[in-house]
C-alpha cells in the first residue's frame, strides 16, 4: 500500500499570498492526482499528472517522480480559494482507486 | 451536462436496517468506485467495477455489497448498518487509469 503524506494539514493565509502545499509519497506511480473538497463534500479533480508541471488558472502543479514528491501552488489566492486540498495516488501496479492523504485545509482570509 | 448523481444526498436509517445508495453517470466511463469517508477523515477505498469486474478491497467489511447492472448505475448495499457505519459516500467514474469525476456524495446518517 502506498502512504501517502501531505503538509502543512491546515494553512491559513492572506488574500493575494502564494500558497504551497506539499505531498510525498512512498511508492513508485504512474501519476499523482490533486483534488479540492468544499465544505459540504464535493470533491473536484484538479490534477492528474505523471511528470513535470501542469498549469490551469492560478494553480501550478509539479511533481519529482525520482523524488516521490509533488506540490501544488496558489497564486494570488483568494477567499473562494478555501477548501480542502487533497493528494491521491493509484495502488502499487497501478490499478484503478485511489489512496488519499489526509488533505490540507486551507483558509484564505480576506 | 455529463454528470456523476447521487441518490439520495442525505440518507437516515436505524441500526440494522439495510440500506441502498445509488449512483449514476452519464460519461460513459467504464470505471465506477465507492469510496467511504468519515468525519475529517480521507476517503477510503471501499471497491470499484472495471466493467462488469468486481474488485474488493481487502479491508472492505462484507457487510458492505455492490452492483452494477449497466454501464450508468452502481448501487452500494449496506446489510445491516452500524453507528460505525455513518459516513459520506462518495461514487465516482473514470475511464481506465485517469481522472475520477465524483459525484456530490450520499450522508448516511445510522440512529
Amino acid at each position: 500500500k502506498n502512504e501517502v503524506e501531505q503538509s502543512p494539514q491546515n494553512l491559513t493565509a492572506q488574500e493575494g499570498e502564494f500558497i504551497t502545499i506539499n505531498c510525498s509519497y512512498s511508492v513508485g506511480i504512474s501519476a499523482l492526482h490533486w483534488l479540492q473538497q468544499h465544505p459540504g463534500g464535493g470533491i473536484v479533480s484538479l490534477f492528474m499528472l505523471s511528470s513535470g508541471k501542469k498549469k490551469h488558472g492560478r494553480l501550478i502543479a509539479t511533481i519529482n517522480i525520482q523524488e516521490k514528491h509533488s506540490s501544488l501552488h496558489i497564486t494570488a489566492s483568494h477567499p473562494r480559494d478555501s477548501a480542502v486540498y487533497i493528494c491521491a495516488v493509484p495502488p502499487p501496479g497501478g490499478a484503478d482507486g485511489l489512496t488519499f492523504g489526509k488533505g490540507t485545509h486551507l483558509i484564505i482570509q480576506p | 451536462d455529463a454528470m456523476v448523481i447521487q441518490n439520495p444526498r442525505y440518507q437516515v436509517t436505524q441500526f440494522g436496517k439495510p440500506v441502498t445508495l445509488s449512483c449514476s453517470q452519464t460519461l460513459n466511463h467504464n470505471v465506477m468506485y465507492w469510496y467511504q469517508q468519515k468525519s475529517s477523515q480521507a476517503p477510503k477505498l471501499l471497491f470499484h467495477y472495471y466493467d462488469k469486474d468486481f474488485n474488493n478491497e481487502a479491508d472492505t467489511p462484507d457487510n458492505f455489497q455492490s452492483r452494477r447492472p449497466n454501464t450508468s448505475f452502481c448501487f452500494l448495499d449496506i446489510r445491516s448498518p452500524g453507528l460505525g457505519d455513518a459516513a459520506m459516500y462518495l461514487c465516482a467514474t473514470s475511464m481506465a487509469l485517469s481522472e475520477q469525476f465524483f459525484g456530490p456524495g450520499t450522508r448516511l446518517t445510522v440512529l
